[in-house]
């Protein structure tokens, strides 16, 4: 049971390149998310998806695309990559259970943009 | 939306002595409130939660949390901190994401517990 994983662990991009980010879960979780973390503002939601066949824009969506791909996989796109992307990316998965809506955090990608 | 303001960005404390992290949240209304540690390099996971009950909430490693509904806080604690502990710690309150069809967490912007030898 790996629970989140994400694929790469590090990735330095040139302006306007483009890339994507997987994420996968096995934890049959319905919900899942993208988070960018930078220093001294936590992590915001950049889209997520709350089940198979959906996905909603979250707080910071600009410049960013994704895929549920199937109820396991949810992929992040950066089709024109900008410095101001340069942060740490983080994929969750939840569900409830009881009342709880507890999110699993993958590892992180770490991209930079030069 | 909610908001979460995590009161101290650097917190340095001596290994053994205790330690808060203080956490504020805007809402008034019912909330699921949660504490996640990262690791340097790590992912987020999960300290404790409040989802209902007992204001007083016990996590792994030690840590507890009262969940104080006049003073819309829930702050984090340790009796005595061992070096282990150096991470950061976040706050998190959940509620629904925008389109209206998940329920999302919203941060605080972190606090990093440095425990000095």
């Amino acid at each position: 049971n790996a629970g989140v994983t994400q694929t790469p662990k590090f990735q330095v991009l040139k302006t306007g390149q483009s890339m994507t980010l997987q994420c996968a879960q096995d934890m049959n979780h319905n919900s899942m998310y993208w988070y960018r973390q930078d220093p001294g503002m936590g992590l915001r939601l950049i889209y997520y998806s709350a089940s198979e066949g959906t996905t909603d824009k979250g707080e910071v969506p600009n410049g960013y695309n994704v895929s549920r791909l199937n109820k396991r996989e949810f992929s992040l796109r950066l089709e024109s990559a900008a410095p101001s992307q340069t942060s740490v990316y983080f994929c969750a998965s939840s569900d409830k259970t009881g009342s709880s809506y507890e999110q699993y955090f993958g590892p992180g990608t770490r991209l930079t943009v030069t | 939306a909610q908001s979460v303001t995590q009161l101290d960005s650097q917190v340095p404390v001596f290994e053994e002595a205790p330690v808060e992290l203080r956490c504020n949240y805007s809402s008034s209304v019912s909330v699921y409130l949660f504490w996640y540690v990262q690791y340097p390099n790590q992912g987020l996971q999960l300290l404790l939660k409040y989802l209902s009950g007992s204001t007083l909430v016990k996590g792994i490693n030690g840590f507890e949390a009262e969940f104080n509904k006049s003073q819309t806080s829930f702050h984090l604690r340790k009796p005595s901190v061992h070096i282990s502990d150096t991470a950061e710690y976040f706050c998190a309150v959940s509620d629904r994401a925008p389109g209206g069809s998940a329920r999302q967490l919203t941060f605080g912007s972190g606090t990093q517990l440095t425990v000095l030898p």
